[in-house]
This record gives structure tokens, C-alpha cells and sequence, in this order.
């Protein structure tokens, strides 16, 4: 069974351009999450699916980011445009409940923004 | 405002021996706690797991400690060998939320030496 996969693994990308990563969660998860880590911090929470609704976006920074889980499948998160602060590494997770399941993460997309 | 914290950045042990990972926590509607381990270049992976209304919960060379009073909980991992040498992420997650965030601590760099 495929896991949590992630597109792009790395992307370099200049301060005021547009990027969008994408997750497909593990078949059959209906929750879907997207966290980020920054410059060797802790991972922080950004947002939550439950299929195609967000359930729960406190975490998300601010209006450049924009998650989407059109048909309750694969997520994207568009940033736009990036600032040089969005540098990091955006992991994405699925579940399938939410009370005591374990929830799997995806190997992250590095994002670099210069 | 860091609800879940792990004070020591990084523990280096010698292989066969014990390995105590800590962690704290300051919100009391925490009721699930969750150990991650996470290698170079991978997302994390979950490792193990304990509900608040436990003290312990072992699986195998791994075994989590939960002390609610004192709101801590240790991850000790008995024999280490040096393929347990990765980053080491404390979660937390509330309860009474239909949310499945998961607060992490800053993590913890095992190294475990040959």
C-alpha cells in the first residue's frame, strides 16, 4: 500500500513567485492534514481536510497560503506569492479517523525561496 | 507559546544502552500523546503512542511514561542500537477537539554510538 506522497521533494523558487505543492493522502484517508516545519523548529500544524471540507485551518499563516482538497482526494497548498519567511519543509499527513488513529506523513517538499 | 517542549536539543548514548527521550507539556486538555521519529531527508514516522489514561505503554525495545501530575512524559528505549540514531518528535493532541492537530515539541537529535 502506498503511503503519503508528496510533489515536488525540492523546489527553489524567487521572493513574490507562485508555488503549489500537492499531497495524496494513503487510499481510503479521509483526513488530510498539512504541516510545516521551519529552520529546525518544531512542526507546526497548518490546516486540516476532512475529505474536501476544512475542518480546521487555525494554523494557516496568512492569506498567500491557500489549501485545496478538491473531490476529497489529493491536496494542494498554493503560496503566492512566497516570501523569503516561507522557506521550509511542508509535510503533508492522512488519517483514517481522528480519535486514536495514527496519523501518516509524507516525506515533505523542501520549499527555498530567494 | 510552546505547549509541548523538549528541553535538551540532543542526547548521545552508547549503543546497549538505555536511551531516556523527555518531554513536557503545559495544557492540561491534552489527552493523547504521541513519540515520532524522524530520519534525514523523511517525514516523521510514528513510533509509538499513549492516552492520557494510561502511565505507560511498551512496544517492544520502546516504552512510553506518562506522568499527568507533573505533566511529563519520557520515551526510554532499551538496548539502543545505533539505527535509532534520528530526530525524536514529542506530539500532543486534544481531546475534546474533533481535530486531529497534533502540537510538537522542538524535537530531540539521538545519536547512539557503536
Amino acid at each position: 500500500e502506498a503511503g503519503v506522497t508528496q510533489f515536488p521533494s525540492h523546489s527553489v523558487i524567487e521572493k513574490g513567485q507562485t508555488v503549489t505543492l500537492r499531497c495524496d493522502p494513503i487510499s481510503g484517508h479521509d483526513n488530510l492534514y498539512w504541516y510545516r516545519r521551519v529552520m529546525g523548529k518544531e512542526i507546526k500544524f497548518l490546516l486540516h481536510f476532512v475529505k474536501e471540507s476544512k475542518q480546521d485551518e487555525s494554523g494557516m499563516p496568512n492569506n498567500r497560503f491557500l489549501a485545496e482538497r478538491t473531490g476529497g482526494t489529493y491536496s494542494t497548498l498554493k503560496v503566492q506569492p512566497a516570501e523569503l519567511e516561507d522557506s521550509g519543509v511542508y509535510f503533508c499527513a492522512s488519517s483514517q479517523g481522528v480519535s486514536g488513529n495514527t496519523i501518516y506523513f509524507g516525506e515533505g517538499s523542501w520549499l527555498t525561496v530567494v | 507559546d510552546q505547549q509541548v517542549k523538549q528541553n535538551s536539543p540532543s542526547l548521545s548514548v552508547q549503543e546497549g544502552r538505555i536511551s531516556i527521550l523527555n518531554c513536557d507539556y503545559t495544557n492540561s486538555m491534552f489527552d493523547y500523546f504521541l513519540w515520532y521519529k524522524k530520519y534525514p531527508a523523511e517525514g516523521p514516522t510514528f513510533l509509538i503512542s499513549i492516552s492520557s489514561i494510561k502511565d505507560k505503554n511498551e512496544d517492544g525495545r520502546f516504552t512510553v511514561f506518562l506522568n499527568k501530575s507533573a505533566k511529563h512524559l519520557s520515551l526510554h528505549i532499551v538496548p539502543s542500537q545505533p539505527g535509532d540514531s534520528a530526530v525524536y518528535f514529542c506530539a500532543a493532541r486534544y481531546g475534546s477537539s474533533n481535530t486531529g492537530k497534533l502540537i510538537f515539541g522542538q524535537g530531540t537529535t539521538l545519536q547512539v554510538k557503536p
